[in-house]
């Protein structure tokens, strides 16, 4: 049962343009999300996260917004730029829940920037 | 910020051997840290979850007598693959939180190689 999907593997994005990568969830007690950026053969780097209480969380070029009725999240990048290239993973947890601090990571969307 | 040292970056061993695998938490205390592993283009699937001083809470189908988890200080967690086979061969990474802190800090990985 995947509880958090990103239904793009990959995406292609002209530089200065934006980026949006999406994600879903189904289960309703996540409350907490987080945005990863990953290369081969290296840990996860975080990104941004938000908590359920807000719609939105920026930090720089980095947005990232919720939709809790629609459990759908998404992570817009503006300027995109060629060392934005990478692997962006869609993460989320269940803070309020007593031992259920675990992150379920979504399978990843590829993204290309191109010149 | 929070740094997670994850050692060794890659190891390749003979199948039937143990393999260890160390990460530690150099500037904050870990109470909880989790296990990962990854395969080619797959997402990022949780083996298990161990808070200090307790015993690990292993991921339905993840076998706990073959990937041991040690959590016996507050900076320091192992995760030792024992009886290493050809199909145990894959990327670990490990990610620590501290209590009350919303953040999950990653290490860098462990490319393992089981021939």
């Amino acid at each position: 049962d995947q509880q958090v999907k990103q239904n793009s593997p990959s995406l292609s994005v002209q530089e200065g343009r934006i980026s949006i990568l999406n994600c879903d969830y189904t289960n309703s007690m996540f409350d907490y999300f987080l945005w990863y950026k990953k290369y081969p053969a290296e840990g996860p780097t975080f990104l941004i996260s938000i908590s359920s209480i807000k719609d939105k969380n920026e930090d720089g070029r980095f947005t990232v917004f919720l939709n809790k009725s629609a459990k759908h999240l998404s992570l817009h990048i503006v300027p995109s730029q060629p060392g934005d290239s990478a692997v962006y993973f869609c993460a989320a947890s269940a803070l309020r829940i007593q031992g259920a601090q675990k992150l379920v990571f979504g399978q990843g969307t590829r993204l290309t920037i191109n010149p | 910020g929070a740094v997670v040292s994850q050692h060794p970056s890659r190891v390749i061993c003979k199948s039937g051997t143990s393999v260890k695998i160390e990460c530690r938490s150099l500037d904050f205390q870990a109470t909880t840290m989790f296990w990962y592993r990854q395969f080619p283009k797959q997402s990022l699937m949780l083996m298990a979850t161990s808070n200090e001083g307790s015993k690990a809470t292993y991921e339905q189908g993840v076998e706990k007598d073959k990937f041991l988890i040690n959590h016996a200080s507050l900076t320091l967690s192992t995760l030792t693959v024992t009886s290493a086979h050809p199909e145990d061969s894959s990327f670990y990474i490990c990610s620590a939180r501290e209590r009350f802190n919303y953040g999950y800090t990653f290490g860098s990985g462990t490319r393992l190689t089981v021939v």
